[in-house]
């Protein structure tokens, strides 16, 4: 079945210690992206690929690392460096040939302990 | 710096009600608009998805419209239902990189 995967579903971290996000998927997207939301608010753009070895940063991109070595595989780091990491992570992606409609995975929950 | 605004924040109606939820735009150069909803906790679910050169798109009890000159969208849902309760996000594409701005939903209570 076609989607997005993204891994681990619930994740704690200690402060001072980078974690990675995995967002997997198996639609043929040229373009992946990952988004920040806070209760009650809406997306916020982190850092977006439109292709393989290529990315770009969003709107709240201190903090975050990405890399896009694979067409499917587009993981999320939150260094230290990020002052407030406690959010919901969603992953997504989108391509031409779907036309334009943009996919989400079922989102992971980091909370700093 | 594209802007989107959804009203209200929240909304609680009795079951069987139509109603409308709005969201507007502040750059009208977008490619498409998408509605979605959220159930607590979850991902984000599409429910309609207008390209720009369209008016309208309807599934089953929903319909959305797209106004692009005014930056407005609405999505009325006809004979609402307890199970239709979740927050509904509506996003523009837009730009070279074709990236989505969220508004900030709107909180839909049904109650039975």
């Amino acid at each position: 079945d076609g989607g997005i995967t993204q891994s681990p579903k619930y994740l704690f971290r200690k402060e001072g210690q980078n974690v990675t996000l995995s967002c997997e998927q198996n639609l043929n997207h040229d373009a992946m992206y990952w988004y920040r939301q806070d209760p009650g608010q809406g997306l916020r753009l982190i850092y977006y690929s439109q292709i393989v070895n290529d990315f770009q940063k969003g709107d709240i991109a201190e903090g975050y690392s990405v890399s896009r070595e694979k067409k499917e595989s587009f993981p999320l780091t939150v260094t230290s460096a990020q002052k407030n990491p406690t959010a919901f992570y969603l992953c997504a992606s989108t391509g031409q040939h779907s036309g334009n409609t943009i996919y989400f995975g079922e989102g992971s929950w980091l909370t700093v302990v | 710096k594209q802007e989107v605004t959804q009203i209200p924040a929240a909304l609680s109606v009795p079951e069987g009600e139509n109603l409308v939820l709005n969201c507007s735009f502040t750059d009208s150069a977008i490619y498409n608009l998408q509605w979605f909803r959220q159930d607590p906790g979850k991902g984000l679910t599409s429910l309609l998805l207008i390209q720009s050169s369209q008016r309208e798109q309807t599934s089953g009890r929903l319909n959305a419209s797209l106004d692009k000159s005014s930056g407005r969208s609405t999505l009325y849902i006809a004979a609402s239902q307890p199970g239709d309760s979740a927050t509904y996000l509506c996003a523009v594409m837009g730009g070279s990189a074709r990236q989505l701005t969220f508004g900030s939903g709107t909180q839909l209570t049904v109650l039975p």
